[in-house]
């Protein structure tokens, strides 16, 4: 079964740092570009970063940019996020997506992990 | 960049049809789009892409009463014998060559 599972949610003051995880199971995770999308409360969805299957080309959201960081370890079949800097407008579910082959859209979803930005 | 415009809400009786659109902006009526299901407290789930020419591919599991179409910068999702699990957030996707990605508002369907 393909799966996406997200770690690393939690409280975190305003101008702080968080690293979120994403554990993959089920496909070949070398394969694939991989993104994080975020869902703030009672909002839509905003893709937030991506990387490339081999990690050498990464996509950020004018939003995060300069603060947030995406990486990917393919021996572990891991997708990580540092987030720094982080404001009360970050404060959102973080979905870990994984990209088709065929085309650009998201065709897996893990399901999230909670990011709360206060003091 | 691509924009995705849909209509807000949208409701249907249960055992009826209900056809939600997403409307690609100028200069990308040809753009393919995909379409992604929320139910409420849940992850989204990807349901299909819809192409230009009305093709449509749906992911796996994604029951045959969901069916996709286009029409010029319209990109549709029809949901036919509606059912309660069905009432949910629905939202479309699109990027474009510069690697810009963007979902549209997400249209909320209720099931009387």
């Amino acid at each position: 079964e393909v799966q996406l599972v997200e770690s690393g949610g939690g409280l975190v003051q305003p101008g702080g740092s968080l690293r979120l995880s994403c554990t993959a199971s089920g496909f070949t995770f070398s394969g694939y570009s991989m993104y994080w999308v975020r869902q703030a409360p009672g909002r839509g969805l905003e893709h937030v970063s991506g990387i490339s299957s081999n990690g050498g080309s990464t996509y950020y959201a004018n939003s995060v940019k300069g603060r947030f960081t995406i990486s990917r370890d393919n021996s572990k079949n891991t997708l990580y996020l540092q987030m720094g800097s982080l404001r009360t407008e970050d404060m959102a579910v973080y979905y870990c997506t994984r990209r088709s082959q065929a085309e650009y859209y998201m065709d897996v979803w893990g399901r999230g992990t909670t990011v709360t930005v206060s003091s | 960049q691509p924009v995705l415009t849909q209509s807000s809400s949208a409701s249907a009786s249960l055992g009826s049809s209900v056809k939600l659109t997403c409307t690609l902006s100028s200069g990308h009526s040809s753009d393919i789009i995909a379409w992604h299901q929320q139910q409420p407290g849940k992850a989204p789930r990807y349901l299909m892409k819809v192409e230009g020419s009305g093709t449509y591919n749906k992911g796996s599991g994604v029951p045959d009463r969901f069916s996709g179409s286009s029409s010029g910068a319209d990109r549709y999702l029809t949901i036919s014998n509606l059912q309660s699990e069905d009432e949910a957030d629905y939202y479309c996707e699109t990027w474009d060559s510069k690697g810009i990605w963007v979902f549209g508002g997400g249209t909320k369907v209720t099931v009387l």
